[in-house]
């Protein structure tokens, strides 16, 4: 069935970039999304790709697709302590698929 | 953005009784809207989808019975937990999506998401 993998931790210093990775096997994805949760609170859009695209920069985020791999990454230039957080990938045609959740840790 | 609201935030009850939770879309009519279940340090899990005025579509393994879920207008969906147990203790998020072409959100098919509620069961 569709699956969608994440890597469950991560830890980082303030300042250093971040790289949050994800794999999904669903090659007919339309949109492939990453989410921000903070403790005990819903998910919040952070940014989202298009199947066709292989990178796409917002702000300090930057997505990378490589669609062959089947690989969807998030890396958050200029991490802060702000940032610690769970950082979920979904794909979606139709049904809606999370990944377990990253774990992002920013130490001081 | 469009925001989405739940109703309760939390809520503690006993074995055995009924409690609903109710997501509203304040700025937005949802056309689709959307109920997971998250445990500690876990991922979301898709209970059931549901669209204003039909029948709810569960995920396998979902019992219908158990979890009523209403999507009676273009802003709200209610999920009843019926006759509750401890194991049904966790955490509910909803999300709402307009699907229809003139919103300008359906170009990237965005869900907006609720607060969540936290539903403990003793």
């Amino acid at each position: 069935g569709e699956d969608v993998e994440q890597s469950l931790f991560l830890s980082v210093r303030e300042g250093d970039s971040s790289v949050i990775n994800c794999t999904y096997t669903d090659s007919s994805s339309t949109y492939l999304y990453w989410y921000k949760q903070e403790p005990g609170a819903g998910l919040q859009l952070l940014t989202y790709i298009f199947s066709n695209m292989d990178m796409k920069q917002d702000q300090r985020l930057t997505v990378l697709l490589n669609k062959k791999d089947k690989h969807l990454s998030l890396r958050i230039a200029d991490t802060q302590t702000g940032d610690s957080a769970i950082y979920f990938c979904q794909s979606s045609r139709g049904k809606l698929i999370f990944g377990q959740g990253t774990e992002l840790s920013v130490k001081p | 953005g469009a925001v989405v609201s739940q109703h309760p935030s939390w809520v503690i009850c006993k074995s055995g009784t009924s409690v609903k939770i109710e997501c509203r879309s304040l700025d937005f009519q949802a056309t689709t809207m959307f109920w997971y279940r998250q445990f500690p340090k876990q991922s979301l899990m898709l209970m059931a989808t549901s669209n204003e005025g039909s029948k709810a579509t569960y995920e396998q393994g979902v019992e219908k019975d158990k979890f009523l879920i209403n999507h009676a207008s273009l802003t709200l969906s209610t999920l009843t937990v019926t006759s509750a147990h401890p194991e049904d203790s966790s955490f509910y998020i909803c999300s709402a999506r307009d699907d229809r072409g003139t919103s300008g959100r359906r170009s990237y098919n965005e869900q907006f998401f609720g607060p969540g509620t936290r539903l403990t069961v003793l």
